[in-house]
């Protein structure tokens, strides 16, 4: 079936270092992308979104770059700070009033 | 803006208990709602979808008799484990979508389930 996948499970960083995330998915037809991040014991939170018309959008010390031909999302974190620690969610909107997430990657930040 | 809450946020339960928990849009009507589990250290799983004044979509696996959804309102759904057991522990974690034909859907903060 289709699915969205992350390539690292955990990823450490020093403060200040940027980080980048990267994501897999493997339905074509999908035309909207979130990032998302969850701390221990909270709900998502959104961070990021992109279409698929697009191949790189920023936000404040965020930017999402999607390369449809290899089916390719990543993340990419600023000068990574304590607080950016969490684990970090990718999801697929499917088209069907559905999301579909990835299985998630922690990111430790080390100071 | 965009809030969505729950209600409670961790609850204890004696096996064969049912429990209920709310999702509210707090300032903006929600025509979809999504409700996930999450296991420890594990992705969000979709439950089922519902919209408002309709029944719920359940997906393949999640028994419906046991997981009663209601969308009675446009900022309020409910998911009622019925008969709960040990193995229904996990974190339930609702969202939300407006009706204005974003994509977007925002997440309550969850709500923790432990059956005793």
């Amino acid at each position: 079936g289709e699915s969205v996948g992350l390539h690292l499970p955990t990823l450490s960083v020093q403060e200040g270092d940027n980080s980048i995330i990267n994501c897999a998915y493997s339905n074509s037809a999908s035309d909207y992308f979130i990032w998302y991040k969850q701390e221990s014991g909270k709900g998502p939170q959104f961070i990021i979104d992109i279409r698929s018309n697009m191949d790189k959008r920023q936000g404040q010390r965020v930017t999402v770059l999607l390369n449809k031909t290899v089916k390719h999302l990543s993340l990419q974190i600023a000068a990574t700070q304590p607080g950016d620690s969490a684990v970090y969610f990718c999801a697929e909107w499917a088209g069907t009033y559905k999301y579909i997430f990835g299985t998630g990657t922690r990111l430790k930040v080390l100071a | 803006g965009a809030v969505v809450s729950q209600h409670p946020s961790w609850v204890i339960c004696k096996s064969g208990t049912s429990v209920k928990i709310e999702c509210r849009s707090l300032d903006f009507q929600a025509t979809t709602m999504f409700w996930y589990r999450q296991f420890p250290k594990q992705s969000l799983m979709l439950m089922a979808t519902s919209n408002e004044g309709s029944k719920a979509t359940y997906e393949q696996g999640v028994e419906k008799d046991k997981f009663l959804i209601n969308h009675a309102s446009l900022t309020l759904s409910t998911l009622t484990v019925t008969s709960a057991h040990p193995e229904d522990s996990s974190f339930y974690i609702c969202s939300a979508k407006d009706g204005t034909g974003t994509d977007t859907q925002y997440f309550g903060p969850g709500t923790r389930l432990t059956v005793l």
